[in-house]
């Protein structure tokens, strides 16, 4: 079935710095790849779609220029957190496929901001 | 806009109890409707995936049900183990799209 590989799995930043979290489909190409955040206790929150070759689309609320998405080639989409403080301590997880064939996600990153 | 909810938050059960998860939504024109496992602070896994023209769909010990006109899922979990304590999410795509709205998931612990 699809696999999406996601990496780091856990990472601690100090606060101001960035952090880049990559998603790779390993055995498919995912055209789109899908950006969520948890907060501890609460749901899924969809961030962002990003599409390959194109800009991504942000969902309300979410800083563009604080979580920059590229997706450049059809195997990888990376989400940089810019300037970390700690409210962005989070768990982010992405998402690729879809349709008939369900959704894989990839196995999540939980960033700690100091 | 679909809403998802997840009923109840958390549920504590002996070994060996089978148990119903609830899912409610209130956009009934949806194109499937997916159960995942989350365990603490890892990603999720899929469990069971319901096409809008099934009723349900079981692996293993799960059965997932959907009643599209009721705007509501369950899932069944049968003789519960240890093993089962997870969160279980329940989620469906927005409207025509690929986006998915989650529920708030329901906090399982089977008790040995």
């Amino acid at each position: 079935g699809a696999v999406v590989s996601q990496h780091p799995s856990w990472v601690i930043c100090k606060s101001g710095t960035s952090v880049k979290i990559e998603c790779r489909s390993l055995d498919f190409q995912a055209t789109t790849m899908f950006w969520y955040r948890q907060f501890p206790k609460q749901s899924l929150m969809l961030m962002a779609t990003s599409n390959e070759g194109s800009k991504a689309t942000y969902e309300q609320g979410v800083e563009k220029d604080k979580f920059l998405i590229n997706h450049a080639s059809l195997t990888l989409s990376t989400l940089t957190v810019t300037s970390a403080h700690p409210e962005d301590s989070s768990f982010y997880i992405c998402r690729g496929g879809g349709g008939d064939y369900g959704y894989t996600f990839g196995s999540g990153t939980r960033l700690t901001v100091v | 806009k679909q809403e998802v909810t997840q009923i109840p938050a958390a549920l504590s059960v002996p070994e060996g109890e089978n148990l119903v998860l609830n899912c409610s939504f209130t956009d009934s024109a949806i194109y499937n409707l997916q159960w995942f496992r989350q365990d603490p602070g890892k990603g999720l896994t899929s469990l069971l995936l319901i096409q809008s023209s099934q009723r349900e769909q079981t692996s293993g010990r799960l059965n997932a049900s959907l009643d599209k006109s009721s705007g509501r899922s369950t899932l069944y979990i049968a003789a519960s183990q240890p093993g089962d304590s997870a969160t279980y999410l329940c989620a469906l795509p927005q409207g025509g799209s690929e986006k998915l709205v989650f529920g708030k998931g329901t906090k399982l612990t089977v008790n040995p």
